[in-house]
């Protein structure tokens, strides 16, 4: 079954717009990753965060953790045609493996 | 750093045929995991390795999938015999951590069955 949920499933923007993407989960976690997949590819990982953690930053990425809503944000700035891709949130809880919810599929329009 | 290399990208074969699905992980990563990608199930664990020892299994289907890991640079996903509904993209990645690292994904092998 599916620990995390993204949201939205879709969303469109203009280049130089920020895109946000929320992530839910309902049991608390040991940590929780941001992951993309461009198309045809592979996934590739760009945040992970611990529990204990409310805010981490990578470049234009930023990512917060609400364990209390049990909720996670993905905030691209400034984005990028380059930035058109899926983005998949995985939870970690205790004794358990990596799931990965189904995803929000971003396109940057240029 | 050469990343997880997987072969083949592309497999086409019939129903009935063995499939053998080939990875290399990142050199040093001491565990390995298989992942299954569908669009109906999203991206499902099937088994990972950590230091060549299998350690959860239970995520493989059926008998008909088994995989091996005979050393720290090579492991193998094994069909045998296909079916159509194993149609998907088969990932293998790689890690230093169980699951408190982030995991390094190969390109995967995109598999239709006919």
């Amino acid at each position: 079954s599916q620990q995390g949920e993204e949201d939205p499933q879709a969303l469109s923007i203009q280049e130089g717009e920020n895109a946000t993407m929320n992530c839910s989960y309902k049991t608390s976690i040991n940590n929780l990753q941001w992951y993309r997949q461009n198309s045809g590819r592979g996934l590739v990982h760009l945040i992970l965060i611990r529990s204990n953690e409310r805010e981490k930053h990578s470049g234009r990425l930023r990512v917060t953790l609400d364990t209390s809503k049990k909720s996670s944000s993905l905030l691209i700035t400034a984005s990028r045609a380059a930035d058109t891709a899926s983005y998949f949130c995985a939870t970690v809880t205790s004794g358990s493996r990596l799931t990965f919810g189904e995803g929000t599929q971003l396109t940057v329009n240029p | 750093d050469a990343g997880v290399i997987q072969s083949p990208r592309h497999e086409v074969t019939e129903m009935g045929q063995e499939v053998t699905l080939r990875c290399k992980p990142i050199s040093g990563h001491d565990y390995l995991f298989w992942y299954r990608q569908t669009m109906m199930r999203g991206l499902e664990l099937l088994i990972y390795f950590n230091n060549n020892v299998p350690i959860d299994d239970s995520g493989m289907p059926e008998d008909r999938f088994s995989a091996k890991m005979p050393n720290a640079s090579f492991s193998t996903l094994k069909i045998q015999p296909s079916e159509p509904r194993d149609s998907a993209v088969y990932f293998c990645a790689s890690s230093p951590g169980q699951f408190n690292q982030p995991q390094h994904f190969g390109d995967g092998t995109r598999l239709s069955i006919l």
